[in-house]
């Protein structure tokens, strides 16, 4: 089974208005992290927003926000008023085990979804 | 502060060679990642580097070998190159402490073509 599911292969946004991107994982490990990155045509993936599994509270970072449903096990990406420079792929990944200590921090990545911003 | 920082940026080499990626940890950061990503596809965990030691490897052959050195940089070595090698390679740095988020922060690529 895929750990990770970005069942958009493409979005298109207008200028200013918010986006949702889709993100659903699968593990059985209580504790894990879930990150978004934004990787535009240059290649550099750039890190965004990071959950960690026992966080109460949807991460914020600037115009990004996830919108995490641990019930469900979604991790979606809301980038309000989006940019013409949000245009790139965004990827989803997970950590499987808790952060530092002696478990290494592998993280899996979903297929990624297209984000086209149109003027 | 400074980046994570790759080198070369491009490479370009022949079936059956050998060849050496090198990557900078940004600084503070004492964990190296390494992924390979292929044309249209999520990047692919290879091997993680903590303390000059391997510490967790994806499922590729022994071929794909790695350092890390004292001062946290890393270099990811391909022997008996073939053709599906070529890819994006991405050099991922974190600081491995309990409590933290370890997020990596990766550099900007090297992106090799085996001919």
């Amino acid at each position: 089974a895929q750990k990770i599911t970005q069942t958009q292969p493409g979005m298109f946004v207008q200028e200013k208005e918010a986006v949702t991107l889709d993100c659903t994982y699968d593990t059985s490990d209580p504790s894990y992290g879930l990150f978004w990155y934004k990787q535009p045509s240059s290649g550099e993936m750039i890190f965004l927003i990071y959950q960690g599994s026992y966080d109460q509270q949807n991460a914020t970072e600037g115009r990004y926000s996830l919108n995490f449903q641990k019930a469900r096990k979604s991790a979606n990406l809301v980038i309000s008023a989006s940019q013409l420079g949000d245009s790139a792929m965004y990827f989803c990944a997970m950590r499987e085990g808790p952060a530092g200590g002696t478990s290494y921090g592998k993280l899996t990545f979903g297929q990624g979804t297209i984000l086209t911003v149109h003027p | 502060e400074t980046g994570v920082t790759q080198s070369p940026t491009h490479l370009i080499k022949t079936r059956g060679q050998q060849v050496t990626l090198r990557c900078s940890s940004q600084s503070g950061h004492n964990t190296v990642s390494w992924y390979q990503q292929a044309l249209g596809q999520g990047p692919q965990f290879i091997f993680q580097y903590y303390r000059e030691e391997e510490n967790g490897r994806g499922n590729f052959p022994p071929r794909f070998s790695g350092l890390q050195f004292p001062n946290y940089s890393s270099e990811l070595n391909v022997n008996a190159l073939e053709l599906d090698d070529s890819a994006l390679y991405l050099c991922a740095s974190s600081a491995t402490l309990a409590g933290g988020t370890d997020t990596q922060y990766f550099g900007p690529g090297t992106r090799l073509t085996v001919l």
